[in-house]
């Protein structure tokens, strides 16, 4: 397997902007989660999807901020509009979750990340 | 907070020599996870300990944890300099309403020197 795929690696937009960034999780993992990493804040869940649907989204700083799972093999996180202070990597990662007893025993398995600069 | 502290912040070691990591958490859990992350990369994930174990191996890896205590520790024999990177552990919260998602603590920074 390829592992998750994220695209793009780099991208630098203008304030205002709509931002898109895409995730391809690895076949058969049933969770994905969407993350933020900033020097400052450290590594911040934004949302999560269960089986395609979004399960917590408490993380999501604003409305700017939208994440979709139209199948199980794609999601994105959408900003619009962009901010400077929305500059992070962003990762997504996917896991299969749980096996049945003992809480979510499977690791996650991150993408290289998205570094978003917003000028 | 349910996530987890490392400690300490960073460390700076020579290569062959061991390298310890502690991570502290609030709340009961069903296991606890630790990943590495290599500077500009996505985090990757090491070893998962139960709450019912107390230690577990994983090459030169090896993990403990102290539920009376909330603590867990990362132990990396004989380092390398390959193993300069960030070292994040992850707590799954005994608590069904936040099941399916992990709380990340903010890492220690490891530096092995040649």
């Amino acid at each position: 397997d390829a592992g998750v795929i994220q695209s793009p690696r780099h991208e630098v937009t203008e304030m205002g902007q709509e931002v898109t960034l895409r995730c391809k999780p690895i076949s058969g993992h049933d969770y994905l989660f969407w993350y933020r990493q900033t020097m400052m804040r450290g590594l911040e869940l934004l949302i999560y999807f269960n089986n395609n649907v979004p399960i917590d989204d408490s993380g999501m700083p604003e409305d700017r901020f939208s994440a979709k799972m139209p199948n199980a093999s794609f999601s994105t996180l959408k900003i619009q509009p962009s901010e400077p202070r929305d500059s992070a990597v962003y990762f997504c990662a996917s896991s299969l979750g749980f096996s049945g007893t003992g809480g979510f025993n499977y690791g996650y398995t991150f993408g290289s990340g998205t570094r978003l600069t917003v000028v | 907070s349910q996530q987890g502290e490392e400690d300490p912040q960073a460390l700076s070691i020579q290569e062959g020599e061991n390298a310890t990591m502690n991570c502290s958490y609030k709340t009961s859990i069903n296991n606890l996870q630790w990943y590495r992350q290599n500077s500009g990369r996505g985090l990757v994930h090491l070893i998962l300990i139960r709450s019912n174990e107390r230690e577990k191996h994983s090459g030169r890896l090896r993990v403990t944890l102290d539920t009376s205590k909330k603590s867990s520790s990362l132990l990396i024999t004989a380092s390398r300099a390959a193993d300069t990177a960030s070292y994040f552990c992850a707590t799954d919260p005994d608590r069904g309403s936040t099941l399916g998602r992990l709380y990340f603590g903010r890492g220690t920074q490891l530096t092995v020197w040649p």
